[in-house]
């Protein structure tokens, strides 16, 4: 069965600041792989995908994330924080191979962004 | 509507009592999806619809959880004897059928079984 670790449950970076956000997956196949952010009360929003192609995927909100075959890691990063960027953040795999869309999710990592 | 509606918001209900969720999907999206998601986890998968039939209802965690989509449309989550375990936000989201896997989700509704 397909699945993703976020091994990090917290990830503190100051404005203006790199940051990454880390996921492992574990999927038979080639994965397709998500990433979701979470506001406060709010519903989770695509930030970006990977399905095939360039390793280096560009996404919303200036964020962006490298599919690692090797590694087996789709890890989320921004060259420059903000303190809006603050959020839960998931990562999401589907196994291409069940033949419909279901998404299996990580557990989460809360991105704390200072000013 | 734009995005998909999830009613209840909220949803407050005491022990052994019975619970109707509603979600309208985005106009168009023929697959549709239900997730529970527990304080500190991440979204855990429930039941998937292909247009009327669900696809999939593996992720429901016992037979006290039921679904229905007779038209194709607005889903409904019910909920029969709740227990506090089950108090969680309940995510739905919609998608196209033969889409890359992009999942539009609703705002939740979150039910607190007391």
């Amino acid at each position: 069965a397909q699945s993703v670790a976020q091994p990090e449950d917290q990830v503190n970076v100051a404005e203006g600041n790199p940051l990454t956000v880390k996921c492992t997956y574990s999927v038979s196949g080639n994965p397709y792989l998500f990433w979701y952010v979470q506001y406060p009360n709010r519903g989770l929003q695509f930030l970006l995908k990977y399905i095939t192609g360039d390793n280096l995927v560009k996404g919303s909100y200036g964020f962006e994330a490298e599919f690692n075959k090797s590694q087996t890691s789709f890890h989320l990063k921004k060259p420059s924080a903000l303190v809006s960027d603050s959020a839960l953040y998931f990562c999401a795999v589907r196994d291409p191979n069940t033949g419909f869309q279901k998404l299996v999710f990580g557990t989460g990592t809360r991105l704390l962004v200072s000013p | 509507g734009a995005g998909v509606s999830q009613t209840p918001s909220n949803k407050v209900t005491e022990k052994g009592k019975y619970v109707e969720l509603r979600c309208d999907p985005i106009s168009g999206h023929t697959a549709l999806y239900w997730y529970r998601q527990s304080l500190g986890q991440g979204p855990e998968f429930l039941i998937y619809f292909q247009g009327t039939g669900a696809a999939d209802d593996s992720g429901l965690p016992n037979d006290r959880f039921f679904a229905v989509r007779p038209e194709g449309s607005v889903s409904t989550l019910k909920i029969q004897r709740t227990e506090r375990g089950d108090s969680a936000v309940y995510l739905c989201a919609s998608s196209y059928l033969f889409g890359s896997g992009e999942l539009f989700f609703g705002e939740g509704s979150r039910l607190t079984v007391l």
